[in-house]
């Protein structure tokens, strides 16, 4: 069964800094692999979907990179703002729409 | 922009009462999911569908129901509702080719 772990669970920055949220998980044959954000209290927010046969997407100042064979993905922020702060989720998905989650990274940049 | 809406932000039942939660999307996707998130436990799958009148049971089915009726429309039950049921209720859908999946604003409900 995949597991999929993110480290740290919590991060604090300072505005303006670029950061790097981390995501792991055990099983390689996966799909495709989804960051979310999520708001306390809301629902999640897609943000960059990597398919399996893709390496990386970029969506203004994100970008996440997926190496499948070591079962790692990063979320890189850069120029970091207060309004970024929230939990970032990574998911991973397989051929038959199964989707696992992490436990979530929660970032907070200060002012 | 993908839409999609859950029929209730909060809510409180009492235990044994039939709860319905509803889930709505506007891009005719064919798959829809109902998790439910608890803290220290992550998102965990109920249940979903990938078609109308189709369902699957996820990690976490005891307890709960489905039904799809119509295609935009995913409907989680609770037969009779326990306080072990007090849990944020997140809906999402996705089309079955990508499964990019898009999630609604989540439905708090409270069993007391």
């Amino acid at each position: 069964k995949q597991e999929v772990t993110q480290i740290p669970a919590a991060l604090s920055v300072p505005e303006g800094e670029n950061l790097v949220l981390n995501c792991s998980f055990t099983d390689s044959a996966i799909y495709n692999l989804q960051w979310f954000r999520q708001d306390p209290g809301k629902g999640l927010t897609s943000l960059l979907l990597i398919q399996s046969s893709q390496r990386e997407q970029t969506s203004g100042r994100l970008n996440a990179s997926l190496d499948k064979s070591s079962g790692r993905s990063t979320l890189y922020i850069a120029a970091s703002q207060p309004g970024d702060s929230a939990t970032y989720l990574c998911a991973t998905g397989d051929n038959n729409n199964d989707m696992r989650f992490g436990a979530g990274t929660r970032l907070t940049v200060k002012p | 922009d993908v839409k999609v809406t859950q029929s209730s932000r909060y809510l409180v039942k009492r235990t044994g009462e039939k709860v319905f939660l509803e889930c709505v999307q506007d891009m005719d996707h064919e798959n829809m999911f109902w998790y439910r998130q608890d803290p220290g436990l992550g998102l965990r799958l109920i249940y979903f569908s990938y078609d109308v009148k189709m369902k699957e049971k996820g990690d976490i089915p005891e307890g709960y129901s489905v039904s799809r009726e119509k295609k935009e429309r995913f409907s989680l039950i609770l037969e009779s509702a326990s306080t072990n049921q007090t849990s944020m209720y997140l809906c999402a859908s996705s089309f079955f080719s990508n499964n990019e999946q898009f999630f609604g604003p989540g439905t708090r409900l409270t069993v007391l």
